[in-house]
């Protein structure tokens, strides 16, 4: 079975910063690309950022772009999201979830997602 | 930049048949997605590439898209189905979600 576990969420003041991990397991993690997703409060879904299966390609959107950093180690089956300059605006429930394929393709959907992890940026 | 549109709020009768759009340009030459999200839980995939199911969606789930629409159908819809539908497309090396309906089943 595919299980994917964030954490690394919490309450973080405006302009620090946080890094989420996502513990993936029950797939041949290497093989997908993989991507973060969050939701702010009482809100939609907002794609955050992608990575290919090897880690050598990486996409963000405008919003964390220059902000955030994603990362993988696939010997350890891990996806990190490292978050800097954070501002109120990032605060969200955090979700990590697996691509079909091991690039970022121009075909895309996220099966399964993760539990999620909530960063509150507040002071 | 693109975007997807939902109606806010969707509700249905148990047993009648739900339909819930999305809407975006020339959204039928891209493939869209549907996730299913009850309250407190994380999404889960309902419909890909326009009209799969993924294993253990029940049947009575369905996707169309076609010109500017995209559409879930829920046919029998349940008091289970309840819940939060966001489409998802892609476009501009950028994924794309909807704004979200709340379906509500009286």
């Amino acid at each position: 079975e595919v299980q994917l576990l964030e954490s690394g969420g919490g309450l973080i003041q405006p302009g620090g910063s946080l890094r989420l991990s996502c513990a993936a397991s029950g797939f041949t993690f290497s093989s997908y690309a993989m991507t973060w997703v969050r939701q702010g409060p009482g809100k939609g879904l907002e794609w955050v950022s992608a990575i290919s299966g090897s880690g050598d390609d990486t996409y963000y959107a405008d919003s964390v772009k220059g902000r955030f950093t994603i990362s993988r180690d696939n010997s350890k089956n891990t996806l990190s999201l490292q978050m800097n300059s954070l501002r109120a605006e990032d605060t969200a429930v955090y979700y990590c979830a697996k691509e079909p394929y091991p690039q970022v393709a121009i075909v895309r959907w996220f099966d399964p997602w993760g539990q999620g992890t909530l960063v509150t940026v507040s002071s | 930049s693109y975007e997807l549109t939902q109606p806010p709020s969707v509700s249905v009768s148990p047993g009648q048949p739900a339909s819930i759009t999305c809407s975006g340009d020339k959204l039928g030459d891209k493939y869209a997605c549907w996730y299913q999200q009850r309250p407190g839980q994380s999404p889960v995939l309902v419909i890909y590439q326009d009209n799969k199911r993924p294993s253990g969606i029940p049947e009575r789930f369905s996707g169309s898209n076609s010109g500017n629409t995209a559409t879930l159908t829920i046919s029998g819809t349940q008091a289970m189905d309840e819940a939060d539908y966001y489409c998802q497309a892609w476009d501009s090396s950028t994924v794309v979600f909807g704004g979200g309906t709340k379906l509500t089943v009286l």
